[in-house]
C-alpha cells in the first residue's frame, strides 16, 4: 500500500531563513504523481504543485523549490528566503496510476511557523 | 472562477443530531471527493464520485455517515445521528476527472463541525 511521511512535525525558523520540508513515500507503482498543498492559518488548502514520476527535474518557481529524488524515494520542499506569511501547515500527497482514480494519500504535514 | 464552494463554514450541534454538509464542485469537474481532518489521523478520504457516481466509500467511518452526489454541481455529506467524536474539519474537492491519477485537486474552505 502507498504510503506518505513527513518526519518534522514541526519547523521553526527566523524570517530570511531557508527551510527544507522532507517528503518520503513508499509506492509499488512505476507511474505515480506527487503534490504538495499548503494549509495557512485560514484553514483551506492550496494546490503548490504536481511532479510525475517519469520527471525528475527539479523545479523552482520563485522563492519555493521541489527536489525530487526516485532513488531516496523523496520529494522534499524549500523555501528559500522565508517569509512570515509561509507559515503554514505543508502536506505532501500521492496518487498512484494502478488505482485508475486521483485519489490521493496525504502525509501528517509538516508545520512551519516562520517569525519575524 | 468559483473555487469549490462548502456550506456552512461552521457548524455546531449537539449529540443525536443530523447534520448535513454541503459543497459544490468547480464547474466542469467530473470527480468530488470529501475528506475528514483531524489531529489525531491527519486527512482521511472518506469518499469519492466520479460523474455523480460514488465510486469508493470504503473510508466512511460508519453507516452514520452517507453522501449523496444528485448532480454534478452539487453534493452532501450527512452525518446522522453526530457524536462527539465526529469533530473535525470535512472537506471537499474535485477534479476535472478523477480517472486517471495526475489531476489536481482543489479544495474547498471546509466545514469546521463541533459535535457537543
Amino acid at each position: 500500500a502507498q504510503k506518505v511521511t513527513q518526519a518534522q512535525t514541526e519547523i521553526s525558523v527566523v524570517e530570511k531563513e531557508d527551510v527544507t520540508l522532507d517528503c518520503v513515500y513508499e509506492t509499488r507503482d512505476t507511474t505515480y504523481y506527487l503534490f504538495w498543498y499548503k494549509q495557512p492559518p485560514s484553514g483551506e488548502l492550496v494546490f503548490l504543485i504536481r511532479r510525475n514520476s517519469f520527471d525528475e527535474q527539479n523545479e523552482i518557481s520563485g522563492r519555493y523549490s521541489w527536489n525530487f529524488q526516485k532513488s531516496t524515494s523523496s520529494f522534499n520542499f524549500t523555501i528559500t528566503a522565508s517569509q512570515v506569511v509561509d507559515s503554514a501547515v505543508y502536506f505532501c500527497a500521492l496518487s498512484e496510476a494502478s488505482s485508475g482514480y486521483s485519489t490521493l494519500t496525504f502525509g501528517k504535514g509538516t508545520m512551519l511557523l516562520v517569525s519575524p | 472562477d468559483a473555487g469549490v464552494i462548502q456550506s456552512p463554514r461552521h457548524e455546531v450541534t449537539e449529540m443525536g443530531q443530523e447534520v448535513t454538509l454541503r459543497c459544490k464542485p468547480i464547474s466542469g469537474h467530473n470527480s468530488l471527493f470529501w475528506y475528514r481532518q483531524t489531529m489525531m489521523r491527519g486527512l482521511e478520504l472518506l469518499i469519492y464520485f466520479n460523474n455523480n457516481v460514488p465510486i469508493d466509500d470504503s473510508g466512511m467511518p460508519e453507516d452514520r455517515f452517507s453522501a449523496k452526489m444528485p448532480n454534478a454541481s452539487f453534493s452532501t455529506l450527512k452525518i446522522q445521528p453526530s457524536e462527539p467524536r465526529d469533530s473535525a474539519v470535512y472537506f471537499c474537492a474535485s477534479s476535472l476527472t478523477g480517472v486517471t491519477a495526475k489531476n489536481i485537486q482543489y479544495f474547498g474552505a471546509g466545514t469546521r463541525l463541533s459535535v457537543l
